[in-house]
Formats: C-alpha cells, structure tokens, sequence
C-alpha cells in the first residue's frame, strides 16, 4: 500500500514561488508516473504535469509549461512541484497522485497541501 | 472552462438511482478510457470507476460506469447518505497531451 504525504501549507506573495514535496512510502516509486493536480476553493480539479522518477523527464500541459517545474528524487522517494510567479488565481489545494503509468488512474493521492496567494 | 462536461449538481433521494454525465470529444474520451473519481468533502479524491466500467476492489458494486462514443456516464443504484459528495471523471487527451477533467458534480442526497 503506497503512501503519499505532503508538505504543510504555504503562504505566498504574488510574484514568488512555491515547492511543494511528495514522499511516497510502501510501494514501488521510481517507476510509478508521479502526478500533480490542482483544485482552487470550490472548483474542479486540473492536471498540472507529472514524471516518472526513473526517466527524471517530466511533462506540462501548455497552461503550466515554464511555470511550474516537476522533479523526483528517488533515493529519497520524493517528487516536488514547484509553481513560479504566483498569482492570486494560484490559490488553491495541490495534491501528488501516483498512477502506474501515464494512462493509467490515480490510485493513491496524497493529504493535499493549501497554497494561499495573497499580498 | 473544464474539457469535460458534467452537470454542476445531481441529487436523489435514498434508494434512488442516480446518473451523472460525462461528454468529451474523439480525442479524449472517443478514443480514451473514462475514469470516475470520489471527492468527499474535505478529502482527497478517490478512485471509483477505471476503464469506463471497472471498480477498484473495495468500492460497491451500486456504482458503475459506461461509455458510448464522446460521452460516458457513472451510475449510482441504492443511493446511501454517505454518497453525498463531489464525482469527476476524466480522461487522457491526445490533442492535449495530457490528463483532463470534468468541472465535477454535486452529489445531493435528500
């Protein structure tokens, strides 16, 4: 049973950055496809990009490319996702997801971590 | 602007089935596979339907999924109280390279 536990929530200026970890316990990590997904108070849910640990190659839909930065470190079983150039429309909770592969579900998700933008 | 459309809210009374939508294009859910997630309130989702019809071990069998062409559907049967709870489905999009949602449905239980 695999294990996904964030960090705790952020408070951020408009403008900065924000990284939130993912460390994963109890299953296989570097070959697993390592997901983030987004959801602002009170909307639905969005993709924001995900890597697979043992390719260290990570993938964006065109909305997030060169904002926001996925990497993995397996020695430590841990993804990140860092979101650059905050805005207040960035507010939202941000949860890991680990699926078996790129076309594969989300079977595990982690706790969430709330990330407030706000000056 | 969500590339899956869902109905914002569903509701039924307990015993009740309901149904909730999922209408997408050929380059998501025509040629991909649906899957329905569970949001309850203050949690994270939780997978409920993957492969347009499967369930995931542990999740009852009154629920159940299905597809035709664009569109998919997830069905509850015996609806329970504890149903009450936000559903989304989604599906990988070619065009987009990536994973898509629906905005979601509310799931009221009267």
């Amino acid at each position: 049973q695999v294990q996904l536990v964030q960090s705790g929530a952020e408070m951020k200026k408009p403008g900065s950055s924000v990284k939130v970890s993912c460390k994963a316990s109890g299953g296989i990590f570097s070959t697993y496809a390592v997901s983030w997904v987004r959801q602002a108070p009170g909307q639905g849910l969005e993709w924001m990009g995900g890597i697979i640990p043992a390719s260290a190659t990570a993938t964006y839909p065109q909305k997030f490319q060169g904002r926001a930065t996925i990497t993995a470190d397996e020695s430590t079983t841990t993804a990140y996702m860092e979101l650059s150039s905050l805005r207040s429309e960035d507010t939202a909770v941000y949860y890991c997801a680990i699926a078996a592969g790129w076309y594969d579900p989300f079977i595990y998700w982690g706790q969430g971590t709330l990330v407030t933008v706000s000056s | 602007q969500s590339v899956l459309t869902q109905p914002p809210s569903a509701s039924g009374t307990p015993g009740q089935r309901v149904t909730i939508s999922c209408s997408g294009s050929n380059s998501n859910i025509g040629s991909k596979y649906v899957f329905w997630y569970q949001q309850l309130p203050g949690t994270a989702p939780k997978l409920l339907i993957y492969r347009n019809s499967q369930r995931p071990s542990g999740v009852p069998d009154r629920f159940s999924g299905s597809k035709s062409g664009t569109s998919a559907s997830l069905a509850i049967s015996g609806l329970r109280s504890e149903d009450e709870a936000d559903y989304y489905c989604a599906a990988w999009d070619d065009s987009l390279s990536g994973w898509v949602f629906g905005g979601g449905t509310k799931l009221t239980v009267l």
